[in-house]
């Protein structure tokens, strides 16, 4: 059971350049989300998709797109790089079925922007 | 907005020290209060709390949760250098969402 798994693990991109971070869960999980983490400002939700076949805006969706593959995916698209972007991003997964929501986390992806 | 404040924001304590790690939410459409370890790495869940369960426990660490006046606190007693790490809080909402805290760096020395 590997739990949330994350590719790549570090990224470099330039200023303009496209890149989609892959994340896949094996807990048969319901929901998934995308978090990005900048110093000192916690986990803001970037995007985040309920059940497979749906996706919705979290606080920061500017810049980024998301695509819910199956059930088991949930990929992270930046279109056009931006040094603001320069982050590290955390997929997570939980089970939804009922009112309390643990949510696991993947091992993270290091993305920077020049 | 959903806010969740943490206090402090860092927090420098000696190897078998008490310390308690506090945090503040907004009380619509509350549903549970999770706390979150974090080292060089993903956040590890450590508990959740909700209407039906206002304290936790697990060995050296507790929490709980004053619906009342809308906080939680984390307790780390005889704190261990493997206790240092961020300290994450998070507020879950009816809409299934959690919303973090900035958290809170603690750093153990020896």
């Amino acid at each position: 059971n590997a739990g949330v798994t994350q590719t790549p693990k570090f990224q470099v991109l330039k200023t303009g350049q496209s890149m989609t971070l892959q994340c896949a869960q094996d807990m048969n999980h319901n929901s998934m989300y995308w978090y990005r983490q900048d110093p000192g400002m916690g986990l803001r939700l970037i995007y985040y998709s309920a059940s497979e076949g749906t996706t919705d805006k979290g606080e920061v969706p500017n810049g980024y797109n998301v695509s819910r593959l199956n059930k088991r995916e949930f990929s992270l698209r930046l279109e056009s790089a931006a040094p603001s972007q320069t982050s590290v991003y955390f997929c997570a997964s939980d089970i939804r079925d009922r009112s309390y929501n643990e949510q696991f986390f993947g091992p993270g992806t290091r993305l920077t922007v020049l | 907005e959903d806010k969740v404040v943490q206090s402090p924001l860092s927090l420098v304590v000696h190897e078998g020290d008490t310390v308690t790690l506090n945090c503040s939410y907004e009380v619509t459409n509350f549903r549970s209060l999770l706390w979150y370890k974090q080292e060089k790495k993903a956040p590890t869940f450590l508990f959740m709390l909700t209407s039906s369960g206002i304290e936790k426990k697990s060995g050296r660490l507790s929490s709980i949760l004053d619906k009342k006046e809308l906080f939680s606190i984390l307790n780390i007693t005889a704190t261990q250098t493997g206790d240092s790490a961020v300290y994450l809080c998070a507020r879950g909402g009816s809409n299934y969402k959690l919303t973090f805290g900035k958290g809170t760096l603690l750093t153990v020395n020896p």
